[in-house]
């Protein structure tokens, strides 16, 4: 199963407006990180939040990570059309070994429309 | 210009057939993944390699092979064993162990004719 599952699944919102997606996740973590993928592309890395971090802000972008409710959110302020993409949340488990690997949830799908 | 490429960017199989797609990195990263999209999915890990001559399986690698025989190259075959091919093949890098940042390739399209 997903460890990540992104909310909504899809967003359309006015150029301006602000956006935010949600992200939760079932199992302890050390590091949540954000990606975007533009139609037919591959990702592309937006911000990690560790799991002793509460917010980070990067540019137009602010993440939150509750750790407590197991959540996370990405906020996208002032909207262009060129932030029209898929979103991603990934997170890493929380295990001993020596092997790191990441577990991405299925996206929101942004279209901020002119 | 550093970077991960991938080829080809369309790839069609003939049933039966074997394929392989190529991933190469000249970020002189040590661990390199292959994951697989389906449309409105997000990606499911295939393999990963977190340094040259070993790999592991990752959540689906039933009819996928890979080797990692040199730092800069992680090839995955997709074997006629894998009875649904038809995705988007996505390769990414990172530095190593601990807290990772994965950098992407720009896919391969699979088709089945």
């Amino acid at each position: 199963s997903q460890q990540g599952e992104e909310d909504p699944q899809a967003l359309s919102i006015q150029e301006g407006e602000n956006a935010t997606m949600n992200c939760s996740y079932k199992t302890s973590i050390n590091n949540l990180q954000w990606y975007r993928q533009n139609s037919g592309r591959g990702l592309v890395h937006l911000i990690l939040i560790r799991s002793n971090e509460r917010e980070k802000h990067s540019g137009r972008l602010r993440v939150t990570l509750d750790t407590s409710k197991k959540s996370s959110s990405l906020l996208i302020t002032a909207s262009r059309a060129a932030d029209t993409a898929s979103y991603f949340c990934a997170t890493d488990k929380h295990s001993g070994g020596s092997n790191y690997k990441l577990t991405f949830g299925k996206g929101t799908l942004l279209t901020v429309n002119p | 210009d550093g970077g991960i490429t991938q080829s080809p960017k369309y790839l069609f199989r003939k049933e039966g057939q074997n394929v392989t797609l190529s991933c190469e990195q000249n970020l002189n990263h040590d661990a390199m993944y292959w994951y697989r999209q389906d449309p409105g999915q997000g990606l499911r890990l295939i393999y990963y390699s977190q340094i040259v001559n070993d790999f592991q399986k990752g959540d689906i690698a039933e009819g996928y092979s890979v080797s990692r025989e040199k730092k800069e190259s992680f090839p995955l075959t997709v074997t006629s064993a894998q009875k649904n091919p038809t995705a988007f093949y996505l390769c990414a890098s990172s530095i190593g162990q601990g807290v990772e940042t994965q950098y992407f390739g720009p896919g391969t399209r699979l088709l089945v004719l």
